[in-house]
C-alpha cells in the first residue's frame, strides 16, 4: 500500500519570505500523481498544485512550486513571497494512475503559520 | 466550474437517530464520489468510494451498515449515518471525480460537521 509522510507537523514563516514543506511517499508504481492541497480554517480543500510522475519538469503555479525527486520519492512544496492568506493546513497526497484506482492517500498534514 | 456542494453544512442530532448528508456535483458529471472523515487536527481518512449505479466500496474498518452510501445519479451521492452515536461526531467531506477533467481531478465539497449528542 502507498504511504505518504509529512515529517513537519507545524511550520512558520514570515510574511514575504519563502518556506518549504516536505513530503515523502512510498510506492511500487511507476506512474502516479502527486498533489498538494490546502485546507484553510474554513476546511474547504483547495488544490494547490499537481505533479504527474512521468513529467520530469517540476510543476509551478504562481508562487507555489514543487521539487519532485522521483528516485528519492520526495515531493516538497515551496511557497514564495508568503502571504497571510497562505496560513492553512497543507496536505500532500498520492494517487495511482489508471484503472479504477483514483483514491487519494493523504499525509498527516503540515500546519503553516504566516507571521506578519 | 467544477463545484461540489454538501448539505447540510452542520447537523446536530440525538444519539440513536439517523442523519443523511448529500453531496452534489453542480456543474459536471461525477462517475465516482468519495467520502472522507476528518477528526480535529487530523488528516482525511477515506471511508468509501461510490460509483454511480453500483454499490459503494468501503475501506477496511468502515462499517457498511452504519455508513450507508447511495450514488443514485451522476451528480448526487448520499451518506447516511445510521443509529448515530457520539463517537460518530466528526467532519465529513465528499469529493467528486470529474472524469473528463485533467488527470481525473477530484473536487471537494465544503464538508459537513456532524455532532451527535
Amino acid at each position: 500500500a502507498q504511504t505518504v509522510t509529512q515529517s513537519q507537523p507545524e511550520m512558520s514563516v514570515q510574511e514575504a519570505e519563502t518556506v518549504t514543506l516536505s513530503c515523502t511517499y512510498d510506492t511500487s508504481e511507476s506512474d502516479y500523481y502527486l498533489f498538494w492541497y490546502k485546507q484553510p480554517p474554513s476546511r474547504q480543500m483547495i488544490l494547490v498544485i499537481r505533479q504527474e510522475a512521468y513529467k520530469q519538469q517540476n510543476a509551478t503555479e504562481n508562487r507555489f512550486s514543487v521539487n519532485f525527486q522521483k528516485a528519492a520519492k520526495s515531493f516538497s512544496l515551496k511557497i514564495s513571497d508568503s502571504q497571510l492568506g497562505d496560513a492553512a493546513m497543507y496536505f500532500c497526497a498520492y494517487r495511482g494512475s489508471g484503472g479504477s484506482n483514483y483514491k487519494l492517500t493523504f499525509g498527516k498534514g503540515t500546519l503553516l503559520t504566516v507571521n506578519p | 466550474g467544477a463545484v461540489v456542494s454538501q448539505h447540510p453544512s452542520r447537523v446536530i442530532c440525538k444519539s440513536g437517530t439517523s442523519v443523511k448528508i448529500e453531496c452534489r456535483s453542480l456543474d459536471f458529471q461525477a462517475t465516482t464520489m468519495f467520502w472522507y472523515r476528518q477528526f480535529p487536527k487530523q488528516s482525511l481518512m477515506l471511508m468509501a468510494t461510490s460509483n454511480e449505479g453500483s454499490k459503494a466500496t468501503y475501506e477496511q474498518g468502515v462499517e457498511k451498515d452504519k455508513f450507508l452510501i447511495n450514488h443514485a445519479s451522476l451528480t448526487l451521492s448520499t451518506l447516511t449515518v445510521t443509529s448515530a452515536h457520539p463517537e460518530d461526531s466528526s467532519f465529513y467531506i465528499c469529493s467528486a471525480r470529474w472524469r473528463t477533467g485533467v488527470g481525473n481531478e477530484q473536487f471537494f465539497g465544503p464538508g459537513t460537521r456532524l455532532t451527535v449528542l
